[in-house]
């Protein structure tokens, strides 16, 4: 099993342009994260989805969207980035209240 | 909303030595995770505390729980370079059929050989 993978692993981009962030299990979870890391702030949460079918916010929502696309994935996508989106996005599964299983993270740069 | 602190924010010991990491919380914890990062990769689960006065162990990492449920310690008895990375404490928030953690800003570990 791979677990938890995501795409890409590094990107950069310009202001205002716009890009979608890819993630997928293979555990058969039911409940899906997207997280933000940044120094000396640990990850925070950006949205979530409890189920196929269902997203909601996190702590952190604005200038995000996400899509449960399936049980398996989970984007979320930049409209108009900005550089303080600037961070390492980390995707993570869980079966509901279980234990969180995290991806190898995506360092995104927007200069 | 709960906030976790971490304490020490860095750590340097020799190989060998004992170390202690501490997570302390505003609230009540209901449940508290350990998670360990290596520099450019994602986290590792170490493991989950539920119980006050819970104490688990694997290899040479124990955490405890404290009966209070206000703070927990991750302990590493004879510490080796395997352990540098970047430490973790997760605990849940809100209600739901998802859990959201909250966590703490991290311990950075360096073990020098």
């Amino acid at each position: 099993n791979a677990g938890v993978t995501q795409t890409p692993k590094f990107q950069v981009l310009k202001t205002g342009q716009s890009m979608t962030l890819q993630c997928a299990q293979d555990m058969n979870h039911n409940s899906m994260y997207w997280y933000r890391q940044d120094p000396g702030m640990g990850l925070r949460l950006i949205y979530y989805s409890a189920s196929e079918g269902t997203t909601d916010k996190g702590e952190v929502p604005n200038g995000y969207n996400v899509s449960r696309l399936n049980k398996r994935e989970f984007s979320l996508r930049l409209e108009s980035a900005a550089p303080s989106q600037t961070s390492v996005y980390f995707c993570a599964s869980s079966g509901g209240l279980d234990t969180q299983y995290f991806g190898p993270g995506t360092r995104l740069t927007v200069l | 909303s709960q906030e976790l602190e971490q304490s020490p924010q860095s750590l340097i010991v020799q190989e060998g030595k004992n170390l202690t990491i501490n997570c302390t919380s505003s609230k009540t914890l209901y449940g508290l995770y350990w998670y360990k990062q290596k520099y450019g990769e994602g986290l590792i689960f170490l493991m989950m505390l539920q119980k006050g006065g819970e104490e688990k162990s694997h290899e040479k990492i124990t955490a405890k729980l404290d009966e209070k449920k206000q703070q927990s310690s991750l302990h590493i008895t004879a510490s080796q370079p395997s352990h540098a990375g970047i430490y973790l404490c997760g605990a849940p928030r809100g209600s739901g059929s998802a859990r959201q953690l909250t966590f703490g800003s991290g311990t950075q570990l360096t073990v020098l050989p």
